[in-house]
């Protein structure tokens, strides 16, 4: 099955920097990767995904980058803000996650310095 | 944070118990998940279900049960087999869309061993 490795398990970092979290997968027919987050007491929530037909997708202060060649996708952050604090979770799947769900990383805390 | 509800959101289980955890969604989702997450190992899935009257073991399905006789509802039972109960469980729904499969979580049960 799939395996998912993340890196790194806690990062800090100061305001206004930036922030990247990484994640390697096992299974070259995964082709769907989502990151949510889950602050502390809450649910996950999805903040951006992307398809494997894609190498780069951005959403305002937030990035993915996929390498699929080299099997690995990145989480980027920019002007990180103190509401950033909060574990970080990358995931895999093929076929978009709806036949078999999807498959974790251990999850990264990222903590905001002020 | 409404559409996916888990319950109680907290379970206390006693030596050779069966207990029952609850989650519904309105959200009229044909997949639905249970994960457990353990701290610092991520979210694992459990079971999943893509329609009703069906579902499939995920990882670690060993020691747990689920049914799936309506849409809306999705119960997960840790049975007596399962001998590390304790941990957070989250229930997931998804509808496939353009090829991206969003997951919305409950608010999660916490289950203690007495």
């Amino acid at each position: 099955g799939e395996n998912v490795e993340q890196h790194p398990s806690t990062l800090s970092v100061q305001e206004g920097d930036s922030a990247v979290i990484k994640c390697t997968y096992s299974d070259s027919a995964s082709n769907y990767f989502p990151w949510y987050k889950q602050e502390l007491g809450k649910r996950p929530q999805l903040i951006i995904d992307i398809r494997s037909n894609v190498g780069e997708k951005k959403d305002q202060r937030i990035a993915v980058t996929l390498n699929k060649t080299a099997k690995h996708f990145s989480l980027h952050i920019t002007e990180t803000q103190p509401e950033d604090s909060a574990v970080y979770f990358c995931a895999a799947s093929r076929n978009g996650g709806g036949a078999d769900g999807l498959t974790f990383g251990k999850g990264t805390h990222l903590i905001i310095q002020p | 944070d409404g559409g996916i509800t888990q319950s109680p959101k907290y379970l206390f289980r006693k030596e050779g118990q069966n207990v029952t955890l609850s989650c519904e969604q309105n959200l009229n989702h044909d997949a639905m998940y249970w994960y457990r997450q353990d701290p610092g190992q991520g979210l694992r899935l459990i079971y999943y279900s893509q329609i009703v009257n069906d579902f499939q073991k995920g990882d670690i399905a060993e020691g747990y049960s689920v049914s799936r006789e309506k849409k809306e509802s999705f119960p997960l039972t840790v049975t007596s087999a399962q001998k590390n109960p304790t941990a957070f469980y989250l229930c997931a729904s998804s509808n496939q869309d353009r090829g991206r499969d969003i997951q919305y979580f409950g608010a999660g049960t916490r289950l203690s061993v007495l």
